[in-house]
């Protein structure tokens, strides 16, 4: 079945320590994007890339990077500028091109990151 | 700015009808969007509804919006156990590759 992977799900970190966090859709979508969601906050664009190779800073993208060398894969890692990291993150990935565009995204399953 | 606000918290009676409210503030959005996440998952998509329409209907679940007053609201009749979770107003706003979601209201159901 198609969908969008999030790979760990739980993930502890030590201060000062960078992280990667996977995302791979097989939905063959050209958008992707980075959430962060903090209890009461909602959701937050960390970064989005419409196409491969390209990629935009969102609203709170201090402290993150991404890359987007595959059409199928979009990683997160959450550098140690990062001042407060811990986060339930989503990945997500949307059609952009069509008579379907619609704008739903599909979303992963999230990663939990907990800085001890 | 752009903008989406709904409440935090609704408490429903099992059976009764849930009603979830939403203002936005961008008015050129094209979509507005109701999605459901059920503890520790992702977001799903529970409908949308299109700027030109004032309601649509899919079985359990009604979306009305008022362009005028930029309130979109979601009703979930017969609610359930089941429908515990929080749920996310969202709005296309001026660019298809930015959806701007609501803080979410979280949805609990007494017996």
């Amino acid at each position: 079945d198609g969908g969008i992977t999030q790979s760990p799900k739980y993930l502890f970190r030590k201060e000062g320590q960078n992280v990667t966090l996977s995302c791979e859709q097989n939905l063959n979508h050209d958008a992707m994007y980075w959430y962060r969601q903090d209890p009461g906050q909602g959701l937050r664009l960390i970064y989005y890339s419409q196409i491969v190779n390209d990629f935009q800073k969102g609203d709170i993208a201090e402290g993150y990077s991404v890359s987007r060398e595959k059409k199928e894969s979009f990683p997160l890692t959450v550098t140690s500028a990062q001042k407060n990291p811990t986060a339930f993150y989503l990945c997500a990935s949307s059609i952009t091109q069509g008579a379907r565009v619609t704008g739903e995204l599909f979303f992963g399953e999230g990663s939990r990151l907990t800085v001890l | 700015g752009e903008d989406v606000e709904q409440s935090l918290f609704l408490s429903v009676r099992e059976g009764d009808s849930s009603v979830i409210n939403c203002t936005y503030t961008d008015s050129s959005s094209t979509y507005l969007y109701w999605y459901k996440q059920e503890p520790g998952a992702g977001l799903q998509l529970l409908t949308y509804i299109f700027s030109n329409m004032d309601m649509k209907q899919d079985q359990r679940l009604t979306v009305l919006l008022n362009k005028k007053d930029k309130h979109l609201s979601l009703r979930i009749a017969d609610t359930q156990t089941g429908d515990s979770a929080i749920y996310f107003c969202a709005e296309s706003g001026s660019s298809a590759s930015k959806i701007i979601f609501g803080s979410g209201t979280r949805l609990s159901i007494r017996p």
